[in-house]
């Protein structure tokens, strides 16, 4: 039973456009979420996070759009440059619960071409 | 910022023989610490809570007595693999809960042989 699901398994971008990444959950009780930047062998990267509080959250070429009514949340890279090519998981935790442990997608290969 | 030490980055053992993996918050104290297990292409699956100076919380499907995680001070939790076995080859990584976030270690590449 996965709970976060990243349905697209890689994307491909042009230098400049913008990345859109997609992460959809089934657990309502989850009210913070995460994405991380991931390159092969080495730990996550914290990139960006959002509360169930607000909808948008936004630093610096990175935005998270959190829409809880579906349950869907989405980042935004722009612009996408080629450093930027790299797995992104989408990660979500209840807050209060559970340790708070992070529940993780599968992930998204992001490759953003010159 | 926070940083977490993960070591070794990579090992070889031997069939049977176990492994002992670390991991360190070097500028924080962590109170909680996760362990994950990734396969190839997949996701990271979480395969236990350590907490402090308490047992270890596993997750279903996950074998305590072949896992033994350890959090024996507020800045380190240990995962030892016994017995290993080649299915047990996989990419193993630490997460130390801060009061805002969360920090990974690098992982440790196991391969058993």
């Amino acid at each position: 039973d996965q709970q976060v699901k990243q349905n697209s398994p890689s994307l491909s971008v042009q230098e400049g456009r913008i990345s859109i990444l997609n992460c959809d959950y089934t657990n309502s009780m989850f009210d913070y979420f995460l994405w991380y930047k991931k390159y092969p062998a080495e730990g996550p990267t914290f990139l960006i996070s959002i509360s169930s509080i607000k909808d948008k959250n936004e630093d610096g070429r990175f935005t998270v759009f959190l829409n809880k009514s579906a349950k869907h949340l989405s980042l935004h890279i722009v612009p996408s440059q080629p450093g930027d090519s790299a797995v992104y998981f989408c990660a979500a935790s209840q807050r209060g619960g559970s340790n708070y442990k992070l529940t993780f997608g599968k992930g998204t290969l992001l490759t953003v071409n010159p | 910022g926070a940083v977490v030490s993960q070591h070794p980055s990579r090992v070889i053992c031997k069939s049977g023989t176990s492994v002992k993996i670390e991991c360190r918050s070097l500028d924080f104290q962590a109170t909680t610490m996760f362990w994950y297990r990734q396969f190839p292409k997949q996701s990271l699956m979480l395969m236990a809570t350590s907490n402090e100076g308490s047992k270890a919380t596993y997750e279903q499907g996950v074998e305590k007595d072949k896992f033994l995680i350890n959090h024996a001070s507020l800045t380190l939790s240990t995962l030892t693999v016994t017995s290993a076995h080649p299915e047990d080859s996989s990419f193993y990584i630490c997460s130390a809960r801060r009061t805002y976030g969360y920090t990974f270690g690098s992982g440790t590449r196991l391969t058993v042989v």
